[in-house]
């Protein structure tokens, strides 16, 4: 596919479990991005990469948030021990550097 | 204070209706992004602008730097327009394109 995409779509987990969410991001971008989308709010930066570099990694809620992309391509985000508060949608965008980024369709978490 | 903010948070307009919103952010910004999100949708880049004016069909998106202010409107509204529309700004301090969001706009157009 041309564009950015991501796995699951959506994700229920228990309070207390580990969840692993996937982007594919297009092919030869460079750039690549992690946000936290709240239910009714804008989207916020967790984290970026820079082919497999992690640059910039302030927006990470907490230590139990940890983001990889090991090869430069796929990325995938861990949440280890869910919390409630951890609910939203998480959203992948790609791009190459200084360009506009190409989202993908969100992966939504709830935490029960 | 958030550094990125929007007006008006929810816009209801009748079909054909030009449509203005507006976005005010309170850092340096390297460039200004429009985005679009529509319900269980993922989100579409719209426009990227560092200065002036752009135009895409019936959208069209404004910026003052001096100002640090930007608009985007609508012309001749339509239904399919109603979703969610996001302002984000690339900071300055950033080559990479961090960026920062407003809370969004949900606009609703009726027949």
């Amino acid at each position: 596919g041309a564009g950015v995409s991501q796995s699951p779509r959506y994700k229920v987990a228990k309070r207390g479990q580990d969840v692993a969410l996937r982007c594919d991001p297009i092919s030869g971008h460079v750039s690549l991005f992690w946000y936290q989308q709240a239910l009714g709010q804008g989207p916020e930066f967790l984290t970026y990469f820079q082919n497999e570099a992690q640059l910039d990694k302030s927006g990470l809620p907490s230590d139990r948030f940890f983001a990889e992309r090991p090869e430069g391509s796929v990325s995938t985000l861990k949440i280890q021990r869910t919390q409630q508060e951890d609910s939203a949608v998480y959203l992948c965008a790609s791009s190459l550097p200084g360009y506009e980024q190409y989202f993908g369709p969100g992966t939504r978490l709830t935490v029960t | 204070k958030n550094e990125v903010e929007q007006s008006p948070q929810n816009l209801t307009a009748q079909e054909g209706e030009f449509i203005t919103i507006n976005c005010s952010y309170s850092v340096g910004i390297s460039a200004l992004h429009w985005l679009q999100q529509h319900p269980g949708g993922g989100i579409v880049s719209l426009f990227m602008l560092s200065s002036g004016k752009k135009k895409h069909g019936r959208l069209i998106a404004t910026i003052n730097i001096q100002e640090k202010h930007s608009s985007l409107h609508i012309t001749a509204s339509h239904p399919r327009d109603s979703a969610v529309y996001i302002c984000a700004a690339n900071a300055g301090g950033t080559s990479y394109g961090k960026l920062t969001f407003g809370q969004g706009t949900i606009l609703t157009v009726h027949p």
